[in-house]
């Protein structure tokens, strides 16, 4: 089965800085890749996907992610952080053969401090 | 489009009631989830549908727990003799599965905004 592993329960930086969120995947065959976000109370809205174009991949509200097929990552990075991106980041995986359920991360919070 | 809707968004229910949830997807999708998520979890699946077509069901989906799409469009989730573990948000997303030539392809999942069910 597919699983993706979060690397940091809980994560702050100041605002401005660099966002860095970690995540690896375990498969043998690169899958689709996922980043969600979600605010308190609220589903989860989908920041970007991996399923096998460009390696770098543009989300929305400034971030992006970059697939590294050798070491097994899709970490999400953003260049400056705004208050208003903290949040709950979830990184998901789909398997690329079946393209059935998603397996979800433990997730990270971020926190920014003005 | 309107996006994923749920209904109720918040439940609370004494232990060993019956309580049903409802998911309304993005109209055009043809696949339906239902997940868990506890607090400080991840979502965890449950159980999912292709139209009307109930494909997969996880262990965590005890013999308690039934899950209908009749007509191929709103979903309901129901947990009879309701327990204290059942405490958590249910989520409820839909995506369009498309099988492109010859290989599937997952779109991207849109979640609704859960039903939150306590059980007292």
């Amino acid at each position: 089965a597919q699983s993706v592993t979060q690397l940091g329960s809980h994560v702050s930086v100041s605002e401005g800085a660099l966002v860095l969120l970690r995540c690896n995947y375990s498969s043998s065959v690169p899958p689709y890749l996922f980043w969600y976000v979600q605010y308190p109370n609220q589903g989860l809205q989908l920041l970007l996907k991996y399923t096998s174009a460009a390696t770098l991949v543009k989300g929305i509200n400034g971030f992006e992610a970059e697939f590294k097929k050798s070491e097994t990552s899709f970490h999400l990075t953003k260049p400056s952080a705004h208050m208003s991106d903290a949040a709950e980041y979830f990184c998901a995986v789909s398997d690329r053969n079946t393209g059935n359920q998603f397996y979800f991360g433990t997730g990270t919070s971020l926190t920014v401090i003005p | 489009d309107t996006g994923v809707s749920q209904n109720p968004r918040h439940k609370i229910t004494k232990r060993g009631q019956n309580v049903t949830f409802r998911c309304d997807p993005i109209s055009e999708h043809n696949r339906l989830y239902w997940y868990r998520q506890t607090l400080g979890q991840g979502p965890e699946f449950l159980t999912y549908f292709q139209n009307e077509a109930q494909l997969e069901k996880s262990r965590l989906l005890s013999d308690r727990f039934s899950a209908e799409r009749p007509k191929g469009s709103f979903s309901t989730l129901e947990i009879q003799r309701t327990e204290q573990g059942d405490s958590a948000m249910y989520l409820c997303a839909s995506s369009f599965y498309l099988l492109a030539g010859g290989r599937r392809v997952p779109y991207e999942q849109y979640f609704g905004p859960g039903t939150r069910l306590t059980v007292t």
